[in-house]
């Protein structure tokens, strides 16, 4: 099947720095989907991608779906002690209508 | 309020026991997922259905069942089969035909084998 990369695998920050994490796909994708997961609970979607360079923000969230179809990037600015979680990347191919592929994830810490 | 609703939220299962994992969604989604989550893996599906009375197996279907009787109900069924069945296991919905991909996860159950 489609695999995803995400990257880092972890980080560890002080609040009030930027993070950046990414996904990178062996296959192009039609939609990139970020989801923050906190821990117990169900994945949530964070932002939403459907067209090649589109750069979109939710916030202090920005997401981008990169030009090859192949990669998207998340920018967190400025974190908090809420940001902590598990962040996912994950993508819709063109013939796997309503199927997501998801990346590894990435653990966010926040350090007060 | 909307949503999707799993339980039980935490299931303790012996070796050779089947256990059924509850999904119901009042979001009127023709969609519905099973996904599994194990530790650095991401999110795996298992099976998917896209209408009633019709599913569709995921990645990794073996050991597990399902069934689409109603269009909010979607339950999993762990089998004795499923040689590793300790996990996070997550139910999520869509609509289809907008093309928008984005699922609505439920909270989750976590399922031990003792």
């Amino acid at each position: 099947g489609q695999q995803l990369n995400q990257n880092p695998q972890s980080m560890f920050i002080q609040e009030g720095e930027d993070v950046s994490m990414n996904c990178t796909s062996s296959s192009i994708f039609n939609t990139w989907l970020w989801y923050k997961q906190d821990p117990g609970e169900g994945p949530v979607l964070l932002i939403a991608l459907y067209k090649a360079g589109e750069l979109t923000s939710n916030g202090r969230l920005t997401a981008q779906f990169g030009i090859t179809r192949k990669d998207s990037f998340l920018n967190i600015s400025a974190s908090i002690p809420s940001d902590v979680g598990i962040y996912f990347c994950a993508g819709q191919g063109g013939t796997s209508y309503g199927k997501l592929t998801f990346g590894q994830g990435t653990i966010l810490t926040v350090h007060p | 309020d909307g949503g999707i609703t799993q339980s039980p939220k935490y299931l303790f299962r012996k070796e050779g026991q089947n256990v059924t994992l509850s999904c119901e969604q009042n979001l009127n989604h023709d969609a519905m997922y099973w996904y599994r989550q194990d530790p650095g893996q991401g999110l795996r599906l298992i099976y998917y259905s896209q209408i009633v009375n019709d599913f569709q197996k995921g990645d990794i279907a073996e050991g597990y069942s399902v069934s689409r009787e109603k269009k909010e109900s979607f339950p999993l069924t762990v089998t004795s089969a499923q040689k590793n069945p300790t996990a996070f296991y997550l139910c999520a919905s869509s609509i289809l035909g907008t093309g928008t991909g984005e699922l609505f996860f439920g909270e989750g159950s976590r399922l031990t084998v003792l």
